[in-house]
């Protein structure tokens, strides 16, 4: 079974600044997706970024991009300039791309404050 | 387009209850998955559904049951309720089961069972 490790339960980081939020996943498949969810206070769980396993090249979207290890099986989230509004628990989370089904192996998420 | 709903929002229950949610996913959108948040267990999946049909099934016990109906819209149950089911009950919708089909996760119902 595939396991996905968040070990910084919380982060904080100055507004304008970069944080970088840390994922190791534990797999024994060639071929899977990784996510970034954010759940604001709100609750409401949107998706930031994905990655292909078999893409090298790292995901990019505007402020958000990931450094992803495959061999080291490592999937970091870094924000830059971050704001206000990115305060929020992050989750970290698998994908499958041998079974059927959206299902979603998550890890125990990382709590990030931003300090204005 | 509205987004992914659930109701109830927020619900009271004692233990041996049972206890229905229900949620509608995004107009379209044929796959419904449920999962459930605890601070103590994390994210963790109940199961899926799609075109009516169970497609994938976590590790709960059989208390936990859903099932699907024709416009897509999805009802998980739970019966003989136990204080450990107190949890933040979410729900998400995609299009379809492809990889790049984005999940959209509803606000979820937060159940308490005293």
């Amino acid at each position: 079974a595939q396991t996905v490790t968040q070990s910084q339960p919380e982060m904080s980081v100055q507004e304008a600044e970069t944080v970088t939020l840390s994922c190791t996943y534990d797999t024994s498949e060639s071929d899977y997706y990784l996510f970034w969810y954010k759940q604001p206070p709100s609750r409401q769980m949107i998706l930031v970024i994905r990655q292909e396993a078999y893409k090298q090249q790292n995901a990019t979207e505007n402020r958000f991009s990931v450094n992803f290890q495959k061999a080291a099986k490592s999937f970091s989230l870094k924000i830059s300039d971050s704001q206000l509004g990115d305060a929020a628990m992050y989750f970290c989370a698998y994908r499958s791309a041998m079974s059927k089904g959206n299902k979603l192996v998550f890890g125990a998420g990382t709590i990030l404050r931003v300090k204005s | 387009k509205a987004g992914v709903t659930q109701t109830p929002r927020y619900l009271i229950k004692t233990r041996g209850q049972q206890v229905t949610l229900s949620c509608s996913p995004i107009s379209g959108h044929r796959s419904v998955s449920w999962y459930q948040q605890t601070p103590g267990q994390g994210l963790q999946f109940l199961f899926e559904y799609f075109s009516e049909t169970q497609r994938n099934k976590g590790n709960f016990p059989g208390r936990f049951s859903g099932r699907q109906f024709s416009n897509s819209r999805s009802e998980m149950n739970v019966s003989t309720l136990e204080l450990g089911d107190s949890a933040l009950y979410l729900c998400a919708s995609s299009l379809g089961t492809g990889w790049d089909n984005e999940q959209f996760f509803g606000p979820g119902t937060r159940l308490t069972v005293l």
